[in-house]
């Protein structure tokens, strides 16, 4: 399996609270993103980063941003968290090859009230 | 911007039994991948099979395959001597050679494996 951690694994916050997801890998992979997926929805993408510092947003990235200083870890930031925003997130890395899959963690479920 | 269909909702198969998932694409690109994910109840999202858009041979992974249908624009997987394990959400996902950085998720597929 790909080193790919998520942490939290759970996490309930308050409407308005901020909240930060962090990926952490162990493969030295230049792609990381990521996605919450919701029912009827899929996975859809929030952002994304191609290296240290470049990062672009995806289809769902308001309310959002993003952080990465260093390879190895990328972050996802709700400023301002919303009841909306209750979902699943994954994040997910995969190497420079065009045709290479992404890898993903084990998802964060993260439930505002 | 492209899309990617899942029309089956959920679908059901028989154990040893086979079935095929559905999924259709939008795209005007001629160079392009998919990809098939599987998702337990464990909530792992897990690679099942890959499709290159410049090959013509259908991918197989031991029981999973593929009928890549090109011009149809169509990419449904087969599952074949079907388990209990293989009960699952599967995703379709795309990746076009323009946008080669993004990977766009179909809406799944839950599979049910009955007895």
């Amino acid at each position: 399996d790909a080193g790919i951690t998520q942490s939290p694994r759970h996490k309930v916050t308050e409407t308005g609270t901020p909240v930060t997801l962090r990926c952490h890998q162990t493969e030295n992979h230049r792609y990381m993103y990521w996605y919450r997926q919701d029912p009827g929805h899929g996975l859809r993408l929030i952002h994304y980063s191609y290296g240290v510092k470049d990062t672009d947003k995806g289809e769902v990235s308001d309310g959002y941003s993003v952080s990465r200083s260093k390879t190895e870890d990328f972050l996802l930031t709700l400023e301002s968290a919303t009841s909306s925003q209750t979902s699943v997130y994954f994040c997910a890395i995969r190497d420079r090859a065009l045709n290479s899959p992404l890898h993903f963690g084990n998802g964060t479920r993260l439930t505002v009230t | 911007a492209q899309t990617v269909t899942q029309s089956q909702p959920e679908m059901s198969v028989q154990e040893a039994e086979t079935v095929t998932l559905s999924c259709t694409y939008d795209t005007s690109e001629s160079d392009y991948y998919l990809f098939w994910y599987k998702q337990p109840p464990s909530r792992q999202m897990i690679l099942v099979i890959r499709q290159e858009a410049y090959k013509q041979q259908n991918a197989t992974e031991n029981r999973f395959s593929v009928n890549f249908q090109k011009a149809a624009k169509s990419f449904s997987l087969k599952i074949s001597d079907s388990q209990l394990g293989d009960a699952a959400m599967y995703f379709c996902a795309y990746r076009g050679e323009s946008s080669g950085d993004k990977l766009t998720f179909g809406t799944g597929t839950r599979l049910a494996v009955r007895p």
